[in-house]
């Protein structure tokens, strides 16, 4: 059941870079999304929050295009902490998709 | 404030004995999840409760595992007999509500079923 898909990547950029990553979901009712950060041998941590257009923090950006169904992760200037793997998933559907990874090279 | 505690941090056993897992919520949470990670499947859904009832155990993979919420501090996953195949990250999250509230993780349980 993939109710939430992402590109796996593997995402290699220079550091300042901007980098952007999108989930796409088949659920048309699903009303909030959430964007975690996993880095390698951790627990998920929630990032950021999505419950409308859009959520800005920072250097990032969560998008929300309902009409197309995804949602989207913008990193601008990236750091080498940035290096993890991005997931995210459906507030009410519980599937996170299977994650993107992000390396961010010197 | 305390976050979502597990335990053990590890466990590795012998395949055919019993194991069990353990989970205590961020105080205040009513909703609690558990999850299995594997590098295959990667972050799968196994069961969630609500005000420490079952909602969804769709995701329960056999008989084999079970789960129980007996009070809103206290949750256990336990598989009898376990299996090789079931060597994974197992998670326990926590939060406010069933839905569209985010999620907060514990620092997870690494088992390994030799």
């Amino acid at each position: 059941r993939k109710e939430v898909e992402q590109d796996p990547g593997p995402f290699n950029v220079p550091e300042g870079a901007t980098v952007a990553f999108n989930c796409t979901y088949s659920n048309s009712a699903s009303q909030s999304f959430f964007w975690y950060r996993q880095d390698c041998r951790k627990e998920p941590k929630l990032l950021m929050s999505v419950y409308s257009s859009g959520n800005e923090d920072g250097r990032f950006t969560a998008q929300l295009n309902r009409a197309s169904q995804y949602i989207s992760l913008l990193i601008r200037d990236s750091k080498l902490s940035d290096s993890a793997t991005y997931l995210c998933v459906s507030g009410n559907q519980f599937y996170f998709g299977t994650g993107t990874s992000l390396t961010v090279i010197p | 404030d305390a976050g979502v505690i597990q335990s053990p941090r590890h466990e590795v056993t012998e395949m055919g004995q019993e194991v069990t897992l353990r989970c205590k919520p961020i105080s205040g949470h009513n909703s609690l999840f558990w999850y299995r990670q594997t590098m295959m499947r990667g972050l799968e859904l196994l069961i969630y409760f609500n005000n420490n009832v079952p909602i969804d155990d769709s995701g329960m993979p056999e008989d084999r595992f079970s789960a129980k919420m007996p009070n809103a501090s206290f949750s256990t996953l336990k598989i009898q007999p376990s299996e090789p195949r079931d060597s994974a990250v197992y998670f326990c999250a926590s939060s406010h509500g069933v839905s569209n509230q985010p999620q907060h993780f514990g620092d997870g349980t690494r088992l390994s079923i030799l």
